[in-house]
């Protein structure tokens, strides 16, 4: 069966600093990756998302970037943090499945506050 | 641009009966729509989904209706019971779209 992992689950962190979170997923080849935050109050809003290695799209323009080393290997980053980066970061990944409905699975989150 | 929209932030309802959670859409392109349930702290799961084509899919105590003219769609949890609070998100996609497009979702919470 297929599983997905993040890591850190919780992190602080001060303005200005690097972040570097990471996502795996065991048990499929080829997944779609996605990237999403929950901010305080909102809903899930889509930040990236990977079909293939090397192949990133960027929903939304912010100082956070992605990246994909390896086929079930996420990885979300940003040089410099902002108070406004603070949320609750998901990633999911799911199999293409052509003209069907397409669910998504969700790992169990990063909760990441900026100070 | 909010193309799936959950108006309600919030329900409660007493146990044994029926929660109705309610998602509006804009975007006459899509063709699927899916519920997911997330718990705090935890990522979303995913609970179930409808095709354009349908009206209702029922899995259990949850149902799903759609109304295509009115862009509207429903959740129905019969009886409702006190772990099935959470906050309940609505999506929907395209058949050529690679994302889910997100409501802001529905606290739900089931009282004994």
């Amino acid at each position: 069966s297929q599983t997905i992992h993040q890591w850190p689950a919780t992190l602080v962190q001060p303005v200005g600093s690097p972040l570097s979170l990471e996502c795996t997923v065991e048990g499929t080849s080829n997944p779609n990756l996605y990237w999403y935050r929950q901010a305080a109050g909102r809903g899930l809003q889509l930040l990236f998302y990977s079909v293939g290695i090397g192949q990133i799209s960027s929903e939304v323009p912010q100082n956070l970037s992605a990246s994909r080393p390896q086929d079930r290997q996420f990885i979300l980053s940003s040089k410099k943090l902002l108070l406004s980066d603070s949320g609750f970061y998901l990633c999911a990944w799911k199999l293409w499945a052509g003209r069907s409905v397409d669910t998504q699975y969700f790992g169990p989150g990063t909760r990441l506050t900026v100070l | 641009d909010q193309q799936v929209k959950q108006n309600s932030p919030s329900l409660s309802v007493q146990e044994g009966r029926i929660s109705i959670l309610n998602c509006d859409y804009t975007n006459s392109m899509f063709d699927y729509f899916l519920w997911y349930k997330k718990y705090p702290a935890e990522g979303p799961t995913f609970l179930i989904s409808i095709s354009s084509i349908k009206d209702k899919n029922e899995d259990g105590r949850f149902t799903v209706f759609l109304n295509k003219s009115a862009k509207h769609l429903s959740l129905h949890i019969v009886p409702s019971q006190p772990g099935d609070s959470a906050v309940y998100f609505c999506a929907a996609h395209s058949n050529s779209g690679y994302a889910l497009n997100f409501g802001k979702g529905t606290s739900l919470l089931v009282t004994p």
